[in-house]
């Protein structure tokens, strides 16, 4: 089955900085990756998946963004973050040809002061 | 646009009793159905799913009834337990659609 990997596991971060949070799995090929954020008291928002190498869907405009430099690993970057930005960064995996589960990582906690 | 909705945020219940959450769904389209516990700090894990085929799936305590004429779904708990104390959320997917729409979540407390 697979793991996934994330870090750093809590990050705080001035407003205005560059932010890079790295997720890596193992234990499946080609698999579908995810990033959510849950902001406090709120539900889980997909921000960006992806199918495959350098293919980056995003759901929602914002100051982030993607990239997946290879099959297993997928980045989540900004080149200056807003207080907004704060929350629990989710990255998640779905084994490409599979029913809809999706299978989490431990969570980055971001706080941006 | 929530596709799915999750009232009730919070529930406390008694050890041994029952624990129902309830899922309601907008998007017609969706035939896969899911519920996440999560803890704090933590990731979600994946507890139960539900094809829309069926109307009843069962795994030991944990059941999920889905009624499709109704766009709604719960997961009952029996007996509940203090580690059952999490967020629950509902997922739902459509065939071909790489995404889970999410609910909102349930706070489940279980008082000892």
């Amino acid at each position: 089955s697979q793991t996934i990997h994330q870090w750093p596991a809590t990050l705080v971060q001035p407003v205005g900085s560059p932010l890079s949070l790295e997720c890596t799995v193992e234990g499946t090929s080609n698999p579908n990756l995810y990033w959510y954020r849950q902001a406090a008291g709120r539900g889980l928002q997909l921000l960006f998946y992806s199918v495959g190498i350098g293919q980056i869907s995003s759901e929602v405009p914002q100051n982030l963004s993607a990239s997946r430099p290879q099959d297993r690993q997928f980045i989540l970057s900004s080149k200056k973050l807003l207080l907004s930005d704060s929350g629990f960064y989710l990255c998640a995996c779905r084994t490409s040809g599979t029913t809809g589960e999706q299978f989490f990582g431990p969570g980055t906690r971001l706080t941006v002061l | 646009d929530q596709q799915v909705k999750q009232n009730s945020p919070s529930l406390s219940v008694q050890e041994g009793r029952i624990s129902i959450l309830n899922c309601d769904y907008t998007n017609s389209m969706f035939d896969y159905f899911l519920w996440y516990k999560k803890y704090p700090a933590e990731g979600p894990t994946f507890l139960i799913s539900i094809s829309s085929i069926k109307d009843k799936n069962e795994d030991g305590r944990f059941t999920v009834f889905l009624n499709k004429s109704a766009k709604h779904l719960s997961l009952h708990i029996v007996p509940s337990q203090p580690g059952d104390s999490a967020v629950y959320f509902c997922a739902a997917s459509a065939r071909g659609n790489n995404r889970l729409a999410f609910g909102k979540g349930n706070q489940v407390v279980v008082i000892p």
